[in-house]
């Protein structure tokens, strides 16, 4: 049972506004991702970290931002969201020498 | 940017037919994996492949790694309404910190 949690599931929120979406997860791995996700498409990578205080922007271009002061917790922020923002926000976590991801069940996000 | 091409794109099939989704580089791979995303879930991992040539089997899946590792298929033997979801394969970018990207994904859905 993989152990890497995202809250919230679900949030609605106004344009202009700034969010914080939180994972965390409890099974010590370095490597976690953020991925945006579009209903039935596919993942784009935004964000990705090695390690406590290493953090590299993805494929997609983001207007987010991460951060990464504690191996368990890889908060991703909006500073203004926008209705582009509207989407589907998949965290993932890899252990060292292991290749399987374990994702989050994803916070759905709409932007009003 | 994207590493693999994944096709078909979608695929719409009758209980009981076969079913194959097929990822192809330009680059050789290290490894490649395969998940599964059930409609409103979150990607599960089902297997990585790291031989060239290798072929593994999980009970109506069969995988494959083609000899040049450049390409990779998932065959489903005699489809059931419980393999319906988005297939995916995944492989480890081949520069920076070679973090993990998606291909386009399967969408399976299949008839009763």
């Amino acid at each position: 049972e993989a152990d890497i949690y995202q809250t919230p599931r679900y949030l609605v929120i106004g344009t202009g506004k700034k969010i914080t979406l939180e994972c965390s997860q409890t099974m010590g791995h370095d490597k976690m991702y953020w991925y945006q996700q579009d209903p039935g498409m596919e993942l784009h990578l935004i964000h990705y970290s090695y390690g406590v205080n290493s953090t590299e922007k993805g494929d997609l271009s983001s207007e987010s931002t991460v951060s990464r002061i504690r191996t368990e917790h890889f908060p991703l922020t909006l500073e203004s969201a926008r209705p582009s923002h509207t989407s589907q926000y998949l965290c993932a976590s890899i252990g060292t020498g292991n290749t399987e991801a374990f994702f989050g069940q994803g916070t759905r996000l709409t932007v009003v | 940017g994207q590493q693999v091409m994944q096709i078909p794109q979608y695929q719409h099939v009758q209980e009981g037919e076969d079913f194959t989704t097929y990822c192809n580089s330009s680059t050789t791979l290290s490894n490649i994996q395969w998940y599964k995303q059930r409609p409103g879930g979150h990607p599960v991992f089902l297997i990585q492949l790291v031989k060239s040539g290798e072929v593994k089997k999980q009970k109506r899946l069969t995988f494959q790694f083609g000899e040049a590792k450049k390409n990779s298929s998932l065959h489903i033997t005699a489809t059931q309404t419980t393999d319906v979801g988005t297939y995916f394969c995944a492989v480890q970018r081949d520069t920076g910190r070679r973090a993990l990207t998606f291909g386009s994904g399967t969408r399976l859905q299949v008839q009763p």
